[in-house]
């Protein structure tokens, strides 16, 4: 039981390539989220997929897309890299959102944009 | 609505007690609590529910003020394994479904 899985856990792009982080976990969760975490900020919540097939964005969604690929993956993408983007992002997964339930995050990519 | 942790950090000896408030301007349906260790991925502790309800952690208390859209979290005796950066979330029935977390409460914990 591997939990939450990320990939790559290190990234440097170059401003306007574009990449995806993956992720993936295997505890049959329903609900799927991705966030941002910068120095002093907190975790700022970017897209979410409250179940398969369905995807919300959050509270910082500019620049980012999503794809829910199936129960297990859900997929971040930029487009267009920008040195706004350099951050720590955390993949999380819990049973049902708005649930009050637990939720367990990836061990992150830490992206950085030059 | 991001809610407000204080302080924004705390600096104890071993064995001291402490005590981290999360309060928001909206009503609550429940409050999250996370700890992160530097470099690592946050960990859940508790949830505390609106009706009493609470889930989680052994060794930590905490408290939910649903009047006040208030929650602390106790650390008592604190070890040194109990540093780290702590997060609250909260959830409203009737609004969105996600979890807001606010900035957390860096806590450094000294031999």
């Amino acid at each position: 039981n591997a939990g939450v899985t990320q990939t790559p856990k290190f990234q440097v792009l170059k401003t306007g390539q574009s990449m995806t982080l993956q992720c993936a976990q295997d505890m049959n969760h329903n609900s799927m989220y991705w966030y941002r975490q910068d120095p002093g900020m907190g975790l700022r919540l970017i897209y979410y997929s409250a179940s398969e097939g369905t995807t919300d964005k959050g509270e910082v969604p500019n620049g980012y897309n999503v794809s829910r690929l199936n129960k297990r993956e859900f997929s971040l993408r930029l487009e267009s890299a920008a040195p706004s983007q350099t951050s720590v992002y955390f993949c999380a997964s819990d049973l049902l959102a708005g649930g009050a339930y637990e939720q367990y995050f990836g061990p992150g990519t830490r992206l950085t944009v030059t | 609505q991001q809610p407000v942790q204080s302080p924004q950090a705390v600096i104890l000896r071993e064995g001291e007690d402490a005590v981290i408030n999360c309060s928001s301007s909206k009503a609550l349906y429940s409050v999250h609590w996370y700890r992160q260790k530097h470099g690592e991925a946050p960990v859940f502790l508790m949830i505390l529910l609106k009706g009493g309800e609470q889930k989680g952690h052994d060794k930590i208390s905490a408290s939910f003020n649903e009047k006040k859209q208030q929650s602390s979290l106790y650390l008592t005796a604190s070890q040194l394994s109990y540093s780290g950066t702590y997060f609250c979330g909260t959830e409203r029935r009737g609004g969105s479904e996600k979890l807001v977390f606010g900035k957390g409460t860096k806590l450094t914990v000294n031999p």
